[in-house]
């Protein structure tokens, strides 16, 4: 069964306190790995796309990073307004399917000034 | 900024009464675009995939009835919530996939909260 974990279900850092979030996945053929931002009461942000093990991405503070059973998204020396929930999805190669996500149920960060 | 879209973004209906949720694709085509529900502190379900052209997919235990959903053109899909009963009320989210210029990345619209008093 296809399947996303993230862990962990909550994080609390001081601001400039780097730390890393887990997505571990079980899927059929993997077409790719999202990560997505998302704010109380808005609807996720996308941020990366991962394809393949070994790929890597950055934007300001963020770099996602995959291996062929999990990706890390690493937060460097966050600030206030990275506080959020950030969803993992992945979308692998269903029977059928149009290609919808299964997500994992979010890291929610609270980053202290 | 935004390349999906949707509309109403809150919006309050009567018991009874059928309420409309639209989702464009802002800036590319979309022959798939997904709907999804969200409890507060819960992560999305997926309630179906919406097809240009063609019926929509249910997830098991969607009644397709109550959701219907249509994608008449390749850059809106609605969504509409029949006969509105309170336990209706949550978070409701579109995205639509990009094509292979992006890498079919799956974008979502900000979402729209519906309430059923």
């Amino acid at each position: 069964e296809d399947q996303v974990t993230q862990s962990p279900e909550a994080l609390r850092l001081q601001e400039g306190e780097s730390s890393s979030l887990n997505c571990s996945y079980t899927v059929s053929g993997l077409r790719g790995l999202f990560w997505y931002r998302q704010d109380p009461g808005k609807g996720p942000e996308f941020l990366f796309t991962l394809y393949s093990a070994g790929e890597e991405k950055e934007k300001e503070r963020l770099k996602a990073t995959l291996t062929k059973k999990e990706s890390f998204l690493h937060i460097t020396a966050p600030k206030p307004e990275d506080s959020a929930t950030y969803l993992c999805a992945v979308q692998g190669d269903y029977g059928g399917s149009q290609g919808n996500l299964i997500f994992g149920k979010g890291t929610k960060l609270s980053v202290k000034p | 900024g935004a390349v999906v879209s949707q509309h109403p973004s809150r919006v309050i209906c009567k018991s009874g009464t059928s309420v409309k949720i639209e989702c464009r694709s802002l800036d590319f085509q979309a022959t798939t675009m997904f709907w999804y529900r969200q409890f507060p502190k819960q992560s999305l379900m997926l309630m179906a995939t919406s097809n240009e052209g063609s019926k929509a997919t249910y997830e098991q235990g969607v009644e397709k009835d109550k959701f219907l959903i249509n994608h008449a053109s390749l850059t809106l899909s609605t969504l509409t919530v029949t006969s509105a009963h309170p336990e209706d009320s949550s978070f409701y989210i579109c995205s639509a996939r990009d094509g292979p210029r992006t890498g079919n990345t799956i974008y979502f619209g900000e979402g729209s909260w519906l309430t059923v008093v």
